[in-house]
């Protein structure tokens, strides 16, 4: 079965920007969480939609959105770029809501670079 | 709050070396505790969980066993391979927050 797809891979953006990131789950995974990866910060937790709802949110500043649709496939925005913003952007899934099994599968990620 | 501290990286180890990823946590309560990988180019992979106190995970001749008396999930392997090259990242969870330590990075050599 497939597993988690993340759009684009690689992306290119200029300070004041916006993007949007496109995350499908493993098909039947109703979960899905997003990570925001730097070599300062480490794995760091941005939020978590499960059935259209966002269930919990890591302390991220406002430009910082998502939302997840119907068929649970997850978009992030990110406005105003800076350029801190530059990471990698990972998306997992999981069956159970709020990562109740930890049990997260990953995709690739999609590398931000903000110039 | 609840966070997971990990060995500083990185790990160079010849290759059949023993390996140890020292993992120690904080919580409250009673966490379950995963080691993840992430192979270069590619997103997090779980490797092996345990869910209770003296519970231990196994895959892929990696092991680790969940100490409360000592809060830790050291992550070791007995013979390592080139292909165990990654960063491993130690997590708990807890009340259905998720934390992950900073990762190790791990280097076999041949």
């Amino acid at each position: 079965k497939a597993g988690v797809t993340q759009t684009p891979r690689y992306l290119i953006k200029t300070r004041g920007q916006q993007v949007t990131l496109s995350c499908s789950p493993i098909s039947g995974h109703r979960s899905v969480s997003w990570y925001q990866q730097t070599p300062g910060q480490g794995l760091q937790f941005l939020f978590e939609y499960f059935s259209e709802t966002q269930r919990n949110k890591g302390n991220f500043p406002g430009r910082f959105s998502g939302r997840q649709f119907s068929n649970s496939r997850s978009e992030m925005n990110v406005s105003t770029l800076e350029l801190g913003d530059s990471a990698l952007y990972l998306c997992a899934s999981s069956l159970e809501v709020l990562r109740a099994t930890g049990e997260l599968f990953f995709g690739e990620g999609s590398r931000l670079t903000v110039l | 709050g609840d966070s997971v501290t990990q060995m500083e990286g990185p790990v160079t180890l010849s290759e059949e070396a023993f390996l140890t990823i020292n993992c120690t946590y904080t919580a409250t309560g009673y966490p379950s505790l995963f080691w993840y990988v992430q192979y270069p180019g590619e997103g997090l992979q779980l490797l092996l969980k345990a869910t209770k106190a003296d519970d231990k995970g196994s895959n892929k001749g990696f092991e680790a066993t969940y100490r409360k008396e000592t809060t830790s999930f050291h992550l070791e392997k007995g013979s390592v391979q080139v292909s165990d090259s990654a960063v491993y990242f130690c997590a708990l969870v807890r009340n259905n927050d998720m934390r992950f330590g900073a990762g190790t990075r791990l280097t076999v050599k041949p």
